[in-house]
């Protein structure tokens, strides 16, 4: 099993709060992304990064900022929080292939 | 950019049945086609994979196949059990691309 952490599991908050999603990785994999995960199941790639100081938006236009400081360390952060903000968050770094963690449930009311 | 189309959305057996997902991609390119299983309030976990150079792969009740020229790829399982039950997920990505290509997923529901 891969070694990639999220934190928190689920997450609860309201209209206008500032948030950070918490992504760590051991294996030393330079390549990291995240997702954002549709209730329908499909998987939209918003934010990816080939390394240290490299970052770059993905396919699906999102309103969350990343940083990459330290190869082990991806966090997402959302300025102002809104409804349309509600999903499942997913990080996963890749070697030969991804590796996923569990994932963030992000519930904003 | 890649395409990859995955069929069916959902798929309902009974268990000891076999199982069949299917995907489609639209890059000649790709060369690296991994499945991904998620399983209820997890990410996604690899469970098969399969490159260009190799027709079938097997592992246990799993094989993946590969069709180069039709560009399709296919997920078998058999003698389905109910813990089978879950998202999978069909991607494909070609060397010196780091960005793969998902399926939109498949619901498998093994009933006992």
């Amino acid at each position: 099993e891969a070694d990639i952490y999220q934190t928190p599991r689920y997450l609860v908050i309201g209209t206008g709060k500032k948030i950070t999603l918490e992504c760590s990785q051991t294996m030393g994999h330079d390549k990291m992304y995240w997702y954002q995960q549709d209730p329908g199941m499909e998987l939209h790639l918003i934010h990816y990064s080939y390394g240290v100081n490299s970052t770059e938006k993905g396919d699906l236009s999102s309103e969350s900022t990343v940083s990459r400081i330290r190869t082990e360390h991806f966090p997402l952060t959302l300025e102002s929080a809104r409804p349309s903000h509600t999903s499942q968050y997913l990080c996963a770094s890749l070697d030969e292939t991804q590796y996923f963690g569990p994932g963030t449930r992000l519930l904003v009311l | 950019g890649e395409n990859v189309e995955q069929h069916p959305s959902t798929l309902s057996v009974q268990e000891g049945d076999s199982a069949v997902i299917k995907c489609t991609y639209s890059d000649s390119a790709s060369n690296y086609f991994p499945w991904y299983k998620q399983e209820l309030g997890k990410g996604p976990q690899l469970i098969i994979d399969i490159r260009s150079n190799v027709g079938e792969k097997k592992d246990q009740r799993i094989a993946v196949t590969l069709n180069k020229t039709a560009k399709h790829f296919s997920l078998h399982i058999t003698e389905t059990q109910p813990e089978d039950s879950a998202v999978y997920f069909c991607a494909a990505s070609r060397g010196g691309s780091y960005i793969p290509t998902f399926g939109r997923g498949t619901s498998l529901i093994v009933h006992p």
